[in-house]
């Protein structure tokens, strides 16, 4: 299975939004509304952010949203922090049954 | 407040098996609704999936890794292990263990996560 597509990087500075995208195909991302999102700060393990496309978990800033349109869902960071500096990955079930984990996304607070 | 823990040897030799366990505590891992999951990260690298059980030892491997792996679980332990066979260098990576939520309604993730345990294949 090939992982799900993002930008190798992004980057924004302090209080700007900004948006991640996750593309893949009819038969993970497209298919189903079970997309999450995780944050990784370096040496850390991943953090869940996002899960179901577009539900946050109890304890991240309401700062975090997600979106899905089709094949690509998105990640956006509104009032953008210094913390939120991290690797982000999206995650997606797929109609094997099986799960997989896109590329990944450097996120530079500029 | 449940937790992950990832244990084993931190070097394995090329074409022997790579052996981890993961040890859950403050719950139980005969939970419904809930898989275990292992997800490895290559130095420098993105995630992959390994591979998620159930407690009844329902499986699910990644296609790529499906040939070399096992994962299996011990309720009266409360771990789960996997096994990666006949390894090289390219299985070096960082290997994380991960609770995963999974139901038709709301889908599949990974929460919450080992710290992780580096294992790198070397002679």
């Amino acid at each position: 299975q090939s992982a799900l597509t993002q930008p190798a990087s992004v980057s924004g500075s302090p209080g700007q939004s900004i948006t991640i995208s996750c593309t893949g195909t009819s038969s993970d991302v497209g298919g189903y509304n079970y997309v999450s999102w995780y944050q990784q700060h370096p040496g850390k393990a991943p953090k869940l952010m996002i899960y179901e496309v577009s539900s946050r978990p109890s304890g991240v800033s309401n700062r975090f949203s997600g979106s899905k349109s089709g094949n690509t869902a998105s990640l956006t960071i509104s009032g953008l922090q210094a913390d939120d500096e991290a690797d982000y990955y999206c995650s997606s079930y797929t109609s094997s049954s099986t799960r997989v984990f896109g590329t990944g996304t450097t996120v530079t607070v500029l | 407040q449940l937790q992950l823990q990832e244990s084993g040897p931190g070097l394995v030799k090329p074409s022997e098996t790579l052996s981890l366990t993961c040890t859950v505590s403050g719950g139980s891992i005969s939970s419904s609704s809930y898989y275990w999951g292992w997800i490895r990260q290559p130095p420098g690298k993105g995630l992959e999936w390994i591979g998620s059980i159930y407690y009844s030892g329902s499986t699910y491997y990644n296609p790529s890794l499906k040939s070399r792996v096992t994962i299996s679980v011990d309720t009266s332990k409360n771990q789960f292990s996997v096994k990666l066979s006949s390894v090289t260098a390219a299985d070096t990576a960082v290997y994380y263990c991960a609770r995963e939520t999974w139901n038709y309604v709301s889908g599949n993730w990974f929460d919450p996560w080992g710290q992780g345990t580096l294992v790198t294949v070397s002679s």
